[in-house]
């Protein structure tokens, strides 16, 4: 069964710090893996896109990575700043098969505090 | 530049009463269109999702149905809301190659 696991389930961090969170995935075959940012109340929007030859890529201060051996990417966000209070979401996309092939992780929750 | 509109942006509908949902999409032909709901703590569900006119696919059985009457244009409707409609409900396209999906903003729906 295609699964896309994310944790922390939420996150509280001080203004100023790193954080770090994860995403592990049972989809086959597999086509590419982004991470959104849902800010409440509002559509996800894109952060990254990665392929299954790409280890690593960044989006300022976003960078995720990606391991496709142990199907787990994780998202690094440095120097957090109160706007980064959001959901994320990993979402991993079946190659090929039915239009409705994205699968979704149910997000992690951070909050970034003063 | 694409666009996606949806609207409206949040709706309270007594319990039995009918909903219509609109989404719209602009500087694209063809677009694979998406329905999701979103509840509270859970991750994205698809609900319906499109890829021409006319043609709507059903990914979890509902009260809900969706409809394409235009190839830009998708709606949501329910002849009779449910308390457990409520949710927030999200639109999307995506270009048919798998390319990214965008997202609408969104519609919080509340179901009284």
């Amino acid at each position: 069964k295609n699964q896309v696991e994310q944790s922390p389930q939420s996150l509280i961090i001080l203004e100023g710090k790193n954080c770090t969170l994860q995403c592990n995935y049972t989809v086959s075959p597999f086509s590419n893996l982004r991470w959104y940012k849902q800010d409440t109340g509002r559509g996800p929007v894109s952060l990254t896109i990665m392929t299954f030859s790409e280890n690593t890529k960044s989006n300022g201060r976003y960078t995720a990575t990606l391991d496709a051996d142990t199907k787990q990417s994780s998202l690094h966000i440095t120097a957090s700043q109160l706007s980064d209070s959001a959901s994320y979401i990993c979402v991993v996309s079946v190659y090929g098969g039915s239009q409705g092939n994205l699968i979704f992780g149910k997000g992690t929750k951070l909050s970034v505090k003063p | 530049s694409q666009t996606i509109h949806q609207w409206p942006a949040t709706l309270v509908q007594p319990v039995g009463s009918p909903l219509s949902l609109e989404c719209t999409v602009e500087g694209t032909s063809n677009p694979n269109l998406y329905w999701y709901r979103q509840a509270a703590g859970r991750g994205l569900q698809l609900l319906f999702y499109s890829v021409g006119i006319g043609q709507i696919s059903s990914e979890v059985p509902q009260n809900l149905s969706a409809s394409r009457p235009q190839d830009r244009q998708f709606i949501l409707s329910s002849k009779k809301l449910l308390l457990s409609d409520s949710g927030f409900y999200l639109c999307a396209w995506k270009g048919p190659l798998n390319t990214e999906a965008f997202f609408g903003q969104g519609t919080r729906l509340t179901v009284v």
